[in-house]
């Protein structure tokens, strides 16, 4: 069974500064890999996603994130944040069986001090 | 309207009510998706329609009961709920296994 984690419950960071949110999955095949944001009160939106090809991946709002088949990581980062940032981050992997069934990690809850 | 919208965004009920959760897909996409998300408990897939079928039951209990009447809509019919159950409810679409996208939710309340 797949499965991912993301170690890291909260993380505050300074406005400005560079962020790294660690995501690290246990599947048996190539995985498709994706990062959602959620702000308080609602839905998910898709930051990026990875499914072959270049392994450095650019999303939206400067966000870019790296596979490492080797770590079996998916990290996202971006140079650097802005208060609008807060908000909570969810790396999920998928797999592709009819329909894409998405197993999510616990997220990680970004803090962004002025 | 774009994307995916859910109705309602907020439903408080009594243990002995009855509601449906709905969601409308504006994306031509063909699978939907019923999520579960409690405090301090990851997202949890409850149901999944592809092409109008029923293609993943998560050992979700008898009292939800999903409905998908056409590519577009998908519903959440509740019935004699625990208090547990009070989570916000996402509902998402995709096109086959691509990528899936999220409805703002709809914040249940089990009194």
């Amino acid at each position: 069974a797949q499965s991912v984690t993301q170690p890291d419950i909260h993380i505050t960071v300074s406005e400005g500064a560079s962020l790294e949110l660690r995501c690290n999955y246990s599947y048996g095949a190539t995985p498709y890999l994706f990062w959602y944001v959620q702000s308080p009160g609602q839905g998910l939106q898709l930051l990026l996603k990875y499914f072959s090809g270049d392994t450095l991946v650019q999303g939206i709002k400067g966000f870019e994130a790296e596979f490492k088949r080797s770590q079996s990581s998916f990290n996202l980062r971006k140079p650097s944040v802005h208060w609008s940032d807060a908000a909570e981050y969810f790396c999920a992997v998928g797999r592709n069986n009819a329909g894409n069934m998405l197993t999510f990690g616990g997220g990680t809850r970004l803090m962004v001090k002025p | 309207e774009t994307g995916v919208t859910q109705t309602p965004r907020h439903l408080v009920m009594g243990m002995t009510n009855k509601k449906s959760l709905k969601c409308e897909q504006h994306l031509g996409h063909n699978a939907m998706y019923w999520y579960k998300q409690s405090a301090k408990k990851p997202l949890e897939l409850m149901f999944v329609y592809s092409l109008e079928e029923r293609v993943e039951n998560n050992s979700v209990p008898s009292r939800f009961s999903p409905e998908c009447p056409n590519s577009s809509h998908l519903f959440l019919h509740l019935h004699t709920l625990q208090p547990e159950d009070s989570a916000l409810y996402l509902c998402a679409s995709s096109y086959d296994s691509h990528t899936q996208y999220f409805g703002p939710g709809t914040r249940l309340t089990v009194l």
